[in-house]
C-alpha cells in the first residue's frame, strides 16, 4: 500500500526547537517530490515547500523561506519539517503530500499524511 | 505573488449539482486541481489536471478551467459530498491553493 505515515502530536513551548517526520512506502521514495502543506486550526491550506529526497532539491513558499527547514534522508524514506524556535502562531496541522506523478509541476497530491498536531504554548 | 480566489461557501440540495468556482489570474494557461477534506481528515485529491479524476473518485465529481477561472461540478450531490473543498495551481515551481469553500448539502 502506498502511504506517508508521519510522526505523533507535539506539544511544545514558545523557543523550543522540533523536527516532525514523514516516512513513505509502498512507491519509490527517492522518485517523488514530497511537500509539506500547513494548516492552522479553522483555516485553509497553505503550501510550505516541497523536496526531492533523490537529490535533496528544496523549494520554499517565501511565505516560509527561512521559517522553517525541509529535509530528507532517503536511506529511511523520510522527509522532515523542522523548526529551530518555536513560536505560538506556528500551531497548525502539518500535513506531508506526495503528487500523483513524478513531475515536480502541474499535478495534484494524492498521497497526504494523516497529519501531525504541532501545539506551542507556554 | 500569485492568489486563488475561491467563495466562501456554496449550499446545494441533494441530487442537485453542485459548482464551485476558482479564480485567478489566466489560470486557464495552468493546470487546475481540487482537494475535498472533511471535518478531521486529511484532503483528498478529487481532480487533477484540470479534469482528470485520480482512481476511486465517483464520476460525479467533473472538473474544468478556462480563461480566470476553474470550476468544480459536482453532479447529483450527496449528503456525503459535504466538506471544503480546495483549488490548487501551480505558479512557476511554486504551489498555491484557493482559500477554500465549505460545501452545505440541505
Amino acid at each position: 500500500e502506498v502511504q506517508l505515515v508521519q510522526s505523533g502530536a507535539e506539544v511544545k513551548k514558545p523557543g523550543e526547537s522540533l523536527k516532525i517526520s514523514c516516512k513513505g512506502s509502498g512507491f519509490s521514495f527517492t522518485n517523488y517530490w514530497i511537500a509539506w502543506v500547513r494548516q492552522m486550526p479553522g483555516k485553509g491550506l497553505e503550501w510550505m515547500g516541497i523536496i526531492y529526497p533523490s537529490d535533496s532539491d528544496t523549494r520554499y513558499s517565501p511565505s516560509f523561506q527561512g521559517q522553517v527547514t525541509i529535509s530528507a534522508d532517503r536511506s529511511v524514506s523520510t522527509a522532515y519539517l523542522q523548526w529551530s524556535s518555536l513560536k505560538a502562531s506556528d500551531t497548525a496541522i502539518y500535513y506531508c503530500a506526495r503528487p500523483i506523478t513524478t513531475r515536480l509541476m502541474d499535478d495534484g497530491f494524492e498521497i497526504w499524511g494523516q497529519g501531525t498536531v504541532v501545539t506551542v504554548s507556554s | 505573488s500569485y492568489e486563488l480566489t475561491q467563495p466562501p461557501s456554496v449550499s446545494v440540495s441533494p441530487g442537485q449539482t453542485a459548482s464551485i468556482t476558482c479564480s485567478g489570474d489566466e489560470l486557464g494557461d495552468k493546470y487546475a486541481c481540487w482537494y475535498q477534506q472533511k471535518p478531521g481528515q486529511s484532503p483528498v485529491l478529487v481532480i487533477y489536471k484540470d479534469t482528470k479524476r485520480p482512481s476511486g473518485i465517483p464520476e460525479r465529481f467533473s472538473g474544468s478551467n478556462s480563461g480566470n477561472t476553474a470550476t468544480l461540478t459536482i453532479s447529483g450531490t450527496q449528503a456525503m459530498d459535504e466538506a471544503d473543498y480546495y483549488c490548487q495551481a501551480w505558479d512557476s515551481t511554486t504551489v498555491v491553493f484557493g482559500g477554500g469553500t465549505k460545501l452545505t448539502v440541505l
